[in-house]
């Protein structure tokens, strides 16, 4: 079965870094690239970027350039997420997914990690 | 970036209804377009790629149609597990862009 599992709630104050992960199993975790979405308290979905593990080659959404440090350990499966400096509107639901693509058709995303939410209160 | 637009923004309906919901591209996106299920306090789930591909393990109550800018996702039959948000996305140009959503709601 094709999973990704991320990991834990955090809770982090305003300044703090913060590296939350999404574990890939199942399925070669080189060949796909893996994107992160979030999802704001009560709002839709915004794509952020995306990873390709195999060569680390990394897309950004100009929304999230700058901001966000997307990565990735293909020894272990896994991709990260990172901030440097978390602010309050950075409280969100973040989801990982797999992208698959084929010609003719464009790309989606399946599966998706359960969800990561990082809260930052003061 | 290109805009997605969901109409409508929710929606009532009873089980045994039949539902469309529509989602409309600023540009033409050829058949790049998909739609995603998502239950309160869960993660979003595929069910339609590449406009009209039904996602192995969806019921085949659900369908998808269009091409270009204009799309719909079609129940024939709600049941009550339907009751959810619904997103289209289009992977057509970066950034990959979501609708507003359509919160489908029972009747």
């Amino acid at each position: 079965e094709v999973q990704l599992v991320q990991s834990g709630a955090e809770v982090k104050k305003p300044g703090e870094s913060l590296k939350i992960s999404c574990k890939g199993s199942g399925y070669s975790f080189t060949t796909y690239w893996i994107g992160w979405v979030r999802q704001m308290p009560g709002k839709g979905l915004e794509w952020m970027g995306i990873i390709y593990p195999g060569d680390s080659d990394t897309r950004y959404s100009p929304s999230f350039q700058g901001h966000v440090t997307i990565s990735a350990d293909k020894s272990i499966s896994t991709a990260y997420l990172q901030w440097s400096s978390l602010k309050a509107s950075d409280t969100a639901m973040y989801y990982c997914v797999r992208r698959t693509a084929a010609a003719g058709s464009g790309n989606w995303f399946d599966p998706w990690g359960q969800g990561t939410l990082v809260t930052v209160s003061s | 970036d290109i805009q997605m637009t969901q109409s409508p923004s929710s929606l009532s309906a009873s089980v045994g209804d039949r539902v469309t919901i529509t989602c409309r591209a600023r540009q033409s996106i050829i058949s790049y377009l998909n739609w995603y299920q998502q239950k309160p306090g869960k993660a979003p789930k595929l069910l339609i790629y590449a406009a009209s591909s039904l996602q192995s393990g969806v019921p085949s109550r659900f369908s998808g149609s269009g091409s270009g800018t204009d799309f719909t996702l079609t129940i024939s039959s709600l049941q009550p597990e339907d009751f959810a948000t619904y997103y289209c996305q289009q992977s057509y140009s970066s950034p990959i862009t979501f609708g507003q959503g359509t919160r489908l709601e029972i009747k």
